[in-house]
């Protein structure tokens, strides 16, 4: 089964600073990774996806994720961060074909200081 | 992408009643999701639920106590039952479209079981 490990719970940086989120997943096949963000109160907002090529996906919001295979890893990186990014960050593993779902970690609180 | 309206966007219900949630997309789509995410914690699959036919229910969830109506391409209800204090979560219903599996999802219902 497919999983996704987010190792930092809790990430405090300062305004214009860079930023670097952590995701490793486990999964047999190729796989299709994500990164969502959810800001207080609302949905989740896709940032970038990755399915294949490019090892280096950008996204909206001025952020961008490397996919390590070797490493098993899938980092969102932004950088100069501003005020308005803090929020939880969740990164998810897709699976296709007849049981297609997204199995996500367990989420990266991001905290901006002024 | 599509556009998802969940609602209630939140609700205060007692103890041993239901819940119906609804989600209506903008556009047809196949397959609908829901997800619950439990204070503090990342979403976890509930159901997914395809037009015409069951929704099919990840482990440690049941349709007795989430009922899941599917009537077409572009509308779901999700329905909480018996509640306890315990299914107070964040409950978010998702779609895929189009082919580049892009999953958006619905700003999500806060529920409070008192």
């Amino acid at each position: 089964a497919q999983s996704v490990t987010q190792p930092d719970i809790h990430i405090t940086v300062s305004e214009g600073a860079s930023l670097e989120l952590r995701c490793n997943y486990s999964y047999g096949a190729t796989p299709y990774l994500f990164w969502y963000v959810q800001s207080p109160g609302q949905g989740l907002q896709l940032l970038l996806k990755y399915f294949s090529g490019d090892t280096l996906v950008q996204g909206i919001k001025g952020f961008e994720a490397e996919f390590k295979r070797s490493q098993s890893s899938f980092n969102l990186r932004k950088p100069s961060v501003h005020w308005s990014d803090a929020a939880e960050y969740f990164c998810a593993v897709g699976t296709f074909g007849s049981a297609r779902q997204l199995t996500f970690g367990s989420g990266t609180q991001l905290t901006v200081l002024p | 992408s599509a556009v998802i309206s969940q609602k209630p966007s939140r609700d205060i219900c007692q103890r041993g009643t239901s819940l119906t949630i609804q989600c209506q997309v903008d556009s047809q789509v196949t397959m609908m999701f829901w997800y619950r995410q439990q204070p503090g914690q990342s979403l976890t699959l509930i159901a997914t639920a395809n037009q015409g036919s069951e929704a099919t229910y990840e482990s440690g969830f049941v349709i007795d106590k989430f009922p899941i109506s599917r009537p077409n391409l572009t509308f779901s209800t999700l329905t909480v039952s018996n509640m306890s204090p315990e299914d107070s979560s964040i409950y978010l219903c998702s779609v895929e479209v189009g082919e580049n599996y892009g999953y958006t999802f619905g700003s999500g219902t806060r529920l409070t079981v008192v």
